[in-house]
């Protein structure tokens, strides 16, 4: 079976707090890929980051960083020095094998307050 | 830049009626997907096409059909409206043969009334 869980729902941090979003996978294909969507108030999910499962390099753009561990099953997404701006909804969500579709998180409602 | 458009934000229908959500993307993507979201239920796939005329069901596909007769355009049809269908609906499209991201457009909310 293909399951990503988000175990937190809601998380609210005060601004330039450093703050970690949980993501956990499950699948038992040995080529997929994760990402990282991020769905601000206006409504549009934005991609964020891809990353397959031959690279377990970890990603750092900006503020943003991705840590990526195939022993835990886990891509998990720090937000540094937060912003009001990056309060949005987060979803993690998962590729594999022949799957034409992506296997979603529920997603975590990120408050950053000021 | 890749646009997904959705050809409306906001919108009220009555029960039973016949609803048509309408998709359009510009960047010659095989795969489109119609999704609906709600609170504490995350996205959920009601339908997807991968190429024109080609439909397959999503995870909840119930009260629901869909139309792809042109590359570019997907459309969500909802026979006759129910309450229950209110919500958030979202559509995307992306590559088939390249794993990429899929885009999103910025969803229709429709409610029944």
């Amino acid at each position: 079976a293909q399951k990503v869980t988000q175990a937190q729902t809601e998380i609210s941090v005060v601004e330039k707090e450093d703050v970690t979003l949980d993501c956990v996978y499950e699948t038992r294909d040995t080529t997929y890929y994760l990402f990282w969507y991020k769905q601000p108030p206006s409504g549009e999910l934005v991609f964020l980051i891809r990353r397959n499962s031959f690279d377990e390099q970890n990603e750092i753009s900006g503020r943003y960083s991705w840590n990526f561990q195939k022993s835990t099953s886990s891509f998990n997404f720090t937000i540094t020095a937060s912003q009001v701006v990056d309060s949005a909804v987060y979803f993690c969500a998962l590729h594999a094998g022949n799957n034409r579709k992506l296997i979603w998180g529920l997603g975590t409602s990120l408050a950053v307050n000021p | 830049d890749v646009k997904v458009t959705q050809s409306s934000r906001y919108l009220v229908k009555r029960t039973g009626e016949k609803v048509f959500l309408e998709c359009v993307q510009d960047m010659d993507h095989e795969n489109m997907f119609w999704y609906r979201q709600d609170p504490g239920l995350g996205l959920r796939l009601i339908y997807f096409s991968y190429d024109v005329k080609m439909k397959e069901k999503g995870d909840i596909p119930e009260g629901y059909s869909v139309s792809r007769e042109k590359k570019e355009r997907f459309s969500l049809i909802l026979e006759s409206a129910s309450t229950n269908q209110t919500s958030m609906y979202l559509c995307a499209s992306g590559f088939h043969r390249v794993i990429h991201e899929a885009f999103f457009g910025q969803g229709t909310r429709l409610t029944v009334v």
